[in-house]
């Protein structure tokens, strides 16, 4: 059965570190996104990627966030100078279309020590 | 604000019994929702997507809509000690590009 993968499981980083999760979309999917979920909280949208570009993104997702689809099946999500509150799990999720179901991968944990 | 709402537990239940969880959303033009499950340290898992008013039945599982109430909510049969988890609740509304999650019910079953 298809999956997304993403890589690394874990990633310990230093404040100020730049930060590059990857993601593997399921192949036929269109429409890409990428959640947050700090401990014990809530599972909190960041952004959405459709057409090579984002198409929505939160309060959450600033300018120290990008995205990136750099090839045909890699979906990146950068931090460019982590802070401590960064910590947290990031989910990638893929959908087929607009309106079904999304799929999300097993998650990145990114300790900023 | 769009929101979605659930009560975050815990909510305990015996073997077997039936567990329901509830869940309600502020913006009327949501159109898809979701349940997933989540184990502890883990990712949302898809159980049931549900587009139109009424029922929809998978094996345990019955997801019931009621868009004039705003208000879904999730059935789960012959409740096992597997279940026990955390229940996601989840929308997408017509406009956005999105899927707004609620916090999530625990759910405990009891052996």
């Amino acid at each position: 059965e298809p999956e997304v993968t993403q890589t690394p499981s874990h990633q310990v980083t230093q404040m100020g570190q730049e930060v590059i999760l990857r993601c593997v979309p399921i192949s036929n999917h269109l429409y890409f996104y990428w959640y947050r979920q700090i401990l014990g909280q809530k599972v909190e949208f960041l952004v959405s990627f459709y057409n090579n570009e984002i198409s929505e993104k939160s309060e959450i997702f600033d300018d120290q966030f990008s995205v990136e689809r750099p090839d045909g099946s890699n979906f990146t999500l950068k931090i460019r100078s982590t802070k401590l509150e960064d910590s947290a799990m990031y989910f990638c999720a893929s959908t087929r279309d607009r309106n079904t179901e999304a799929f999300f991968g097993q998650g990145t944990r990114l300790t900023v020590v | 604000q769009k929101e979605v709402e659930q009560n975050s537990g815990p909510l305990s239940v015996p073997e077997g019994a039936i567990a329901s969880l509830n869940c309600t959303y502020s913006d009327r033009v949501s159109q898809s929702f979701f349940w997933y499950r989540q184990y502890s340290g883990k990712s949302p898992e898809l159980i049931m997507s549900i587009y139109s008013n009424g029922d929809k039945e998978d094996g345990r599982f019955t997801a019931q809509l009621n868009k004039a109430s705003q208000y879904v909510s999730l059935l789960i049969r012959d409740s096992q000690p597997s279940d026990s988890a955390t229940y996601l609740c989840a929308v997408r509304t017509r406009t956005d590009d999105k899927i707004i999650f609620g916090k999530g019910t625990r759910l405990h079953i009891l052996p």
